[in-house]
């Protein structure tokens, strides 16, 4: 247990379905980032909010929408999305401008 | 941000030492060192991070020499258990949360 929670583990859905990612941390932490890992390749930053606000959106497409209502919960939510975003999803927590990250277990996600 | 390399797999049979070394020939002054781990799909797990000369925990060692431009992380007596993903990190402190995760080193722990 790392103290960061990722519901649901495994996804499955439609290109036309709409369905959210949920990320909780426990660690009084005040960064969050989503990660994205496809099949044999390095995880890929997507997002970072620090204190709720995003600083960070690595050129993701807009059918990936991330959500920060507080420190501790992070969501993205899904829409139309393309048999390509099949991955492994990753959220991570840190300290402000810490350099360690504390990852959750992921959502592995399947779009048929 | 640094740009890190490490091998890309290792071999190891139950019992012995393993030491992975990374390159990271430009490093920043104010950067720190970090490995993870991963296993088939889960996230990374933090396991060991130095700034300089030899930092030591419950699961492993950082060596790091003094011009800093690489650093090996040992790993004592490997079970099959420590099969996984390993990665080197250089990251800045206090300022910078953009990791860059590389291909990693995958270790292949057998009987």
């Amino acid at each position: 247990e790392t103290g960061v929670t990722q519901t649901p583990r495994h996804l499955v859905m439609g290109m036309t379905n709409k369905k959210s990612l949920k990320c909780e941390q426990h660690l009084g932490h005040n960064a969050m980032y989503w990660y994205k890992q496809s099949a044999k390749k390095p995880l890929e930053l997507m997002f970072v909010y620090n204190f709720k606000e995003q600083t960070e959106n690595n050129s993701v497409p807009s059918r990936f929408s991330p959500e920060c209502p507080n420190s501790s919960h992070l969501f993205l939510h899904l829409h139309t999305l393309q048999p390509e975003d099949s991955a492994l999803y990753l959220c991570a927590s840190s300290l402000l401008g810490g350099e360690t990250q504390y990852f959750g277990p992921g959502t592995r996600l399947l779009v048929l | 941000l640094a740009k890190t390399t490490q091998p890309i797999s290792m071999d190891s049979y139950e019992g012995q030492e393993v030491n992975i070394t990374c390159s990271h020939n430009n490093i920043a002054t104010n950067d720190y060192i970090t490995w993870y781990q991963q296993f088939p799909s889960q996230g990374p797990r933090f396991i060991i991070q130095g700034y300089k000369t030899k930092v030591t925990n419950e699961v492993a060692s950082l060596f790091i020499p003094a011009d800093r431009k690489s650093s090996t992380l040992s790993l004592p007596r490997v079970s099959l258990s420590d099969t996984a993903v390993y990665y080197c990190l250089v990251a800045y402190a206090g300022g910078g949360n953009k990791l860059t995760f590389g291909t990693g080193t995958q270790l292949k722990v057998e009987l």
